[in-house]
């Protein structure tokens, strides 16, 4: 079945402590990107991938990190984790080029206490 | 930053009638999209519409695009209880290869029996 899956699911971590959500896919996709999704803010995008070894800043990318070694995994990494980081984290992967949808992970819901 | 704003902000109906969201956006695209999400999962991809066409259809899905009034509506008919969920118009810009989406803040749904 072609799918992005996250894990973990849920996390509650505490202030500070490194973490690194996970992301794979199996379709074979170029692009790759990481959301983060608060009430009333809607999705918005922390960082992208175009292909292996391309990364790049979306519109929230303070106080994150990702790498892309292979193309199927696009993990995120919080090197200091802190409160206002509490959100609910989506990965999502399309072919390259236009006109194609994303296909979407279940979503991380991270609290940072 | 939030490119598309959607309205209403929430909709309730009864089965069997037809919801309408509309979506409004600010700067050109190179397509938009709908995108569906229940509760706190991931979204799904629902139907994607290209700067050059007005409308499209899906199976109960319906969805018309004004390039002119940067504007897009999306038709469900004859909704179901199924239905209830967020729908999410995104937009993807004319750089970056197109992937990069901007998500507007949602339209919950509600269909009751």
């Amino acid at each position: 079945e072609a799918q992005v899956t996250q894990n973990p699911r849920y996390l509650i971590t505490v202030t500070g402590k490194k973490l690194t959500v996970t992301c794979s896919q199996n379709m074979n996709h170029e692009y790759m990107s990481w959301y983060r999704q608060d009430p009333g803010l809607g999705l918005r995008q922390i960082y992208y991938s175009m292909n292996v070894e391309v990364t790049d800043k979306g519109d929230v990318p303070e106080g994150y990190k990702v790498s892309r070694k292979e193309k199927r995994n696009f993990p995120l990494i919080l090197e200091s984790p802190s409160p206002n980081q509490t959100s609910l984290y989506f990965c999502a992967s399309t072919p390259s080029g236009k006109g194609y949808g994303y296909t979407f992970g279940s979503g991380t819901r991270l609290t940072v206490v | 930053s939030q490119q598309g704003e959607e309205d209403p902000q929430a909709l309730s109906i009864q089965e069997g009638e037809n919801a309408t969201m509309n979506c409004s956006y600010k700067t050109s695209i190179n397509n938009l999209q709908w995108y569906r999400q229940n509760s706190g999962r991931g979204l799904v991809h629902l139907i994607l519409i290209r700067s050059n066409e007005r409308e499209k259809h899906s199976g109960r899905l319906r969805v018309t695009l004004d390039t002119s009034k940067k504007s897009s509506s999306l038709l469900i008919t004859a909704s179901r209880a199924a239905d209830t969920a967020s729908y999410f118009c995104a937009t993807a810009g004319l750089t970056g290869g197109g992937n990069k989406l901007t998500f507007g803040t949602g339209t919950q749904l509600k269909v009751e029996l």
